[in-house]
């Protein structure tokens, strides 16, 4: 059974810094990983998807790596503003029917100013 | 604009009263799904659809009807809730017809129920 990890379940850092958000799986026969951000009590909004023939994937400040074989991904957040204040959600597509996406347990941002 | 809607955004209702929660989606997605955010348990599928009149269980389906008449629409039902369906819900959808794709999926904005 698919497991997805966040680790930290929380981080602090002042305006400026730059973002490293971890995210780990468990089974490796993944389709696809989508990063998605969520504000408090409101819907995900998807940022990167990257597919399982891909090593990363960028927009604009954002950028997403993917080392499959370990079961691994990491998005940087480039230069941080309290804007970016959220939590991110990485989320695995498996094998499994049903296109289920498993969810990690989120990072909570907070980018200070 | 590409979106899924739903609604009620907002909803407090009391124990068995029967009640549905709208999706819709205006980007011609074959596949539909229905998920549940709860603290500690993140978010879990409870009924998927791979196409109209193609409907399937999620990972949480107990408690929950869906039906898939209309390929843009794809309404969750709960005909008797109970105080643990109290829950963020939220609607997601994609291109293909197939279980196995690698389609980007695209999230509502969510529906928050309280059951009394």
């Amino acid at each position: 059974k698919q497991e997805v990890t966040q680790i930290p379940a929380a981080l602090s850092v002042p305006e400026g810094e730059n973002l490293v958000l971890n995210c780990s799986f468990t089974d490796s026969a993944i389709y696809n990983l989508q990063w998605f951000r969520q504000d408090p009590g409101k819907g995900l909004t998807s940022l990167l998807l990257i597919q399982s023939s891909q090593r990363e994937q960028t927009s604009g400040r954002l950028n997403a790596s993917l080392d499959k074989s370990s079961g691994r991904s990491t998005l940087y957040i480039a230069a941080s503003q309290p804007g970016d204040s959220a939590t991110y959600l990485c989320a695995v597509k498996g094998t499994a029917a049903g296109n289920k996406l498993t969810f990690g347990g989120g990072t909570r941002v907070l980018v200070k100013p | 604009e590409a979106q899924v809607t739903q609604n009620p955004r907002y909803l407090i209702t009391v124990t068995g009263k029967k009640l549905t929660v709208t999706c819709s989606q205006n980007m011609n997605h074959e596949y539909m799904s229905w998920y549940r955010q709860d603290p500690g348990l993140g978010l879990r599928q409870i009924y998927y659809s791979m196409n109209v009149e193609v409907t399937d269980k999620g990972d949480v389906p107990e408690g929950y009807k869906v039906s898939r008449k209309e390929k843009r629409n794809f309404p969750l039902i709960l005909e008797s809730p109970s105080p643990n369906q109290t829950s963020l819900y939220f609607c997601a959808s994609s291109f293909g017809t197939s279980g196995r794709n690698s389609y980007e999926q695209y999230f509502g904005p969510g529906t928050r129920l309280t059951v009394t």
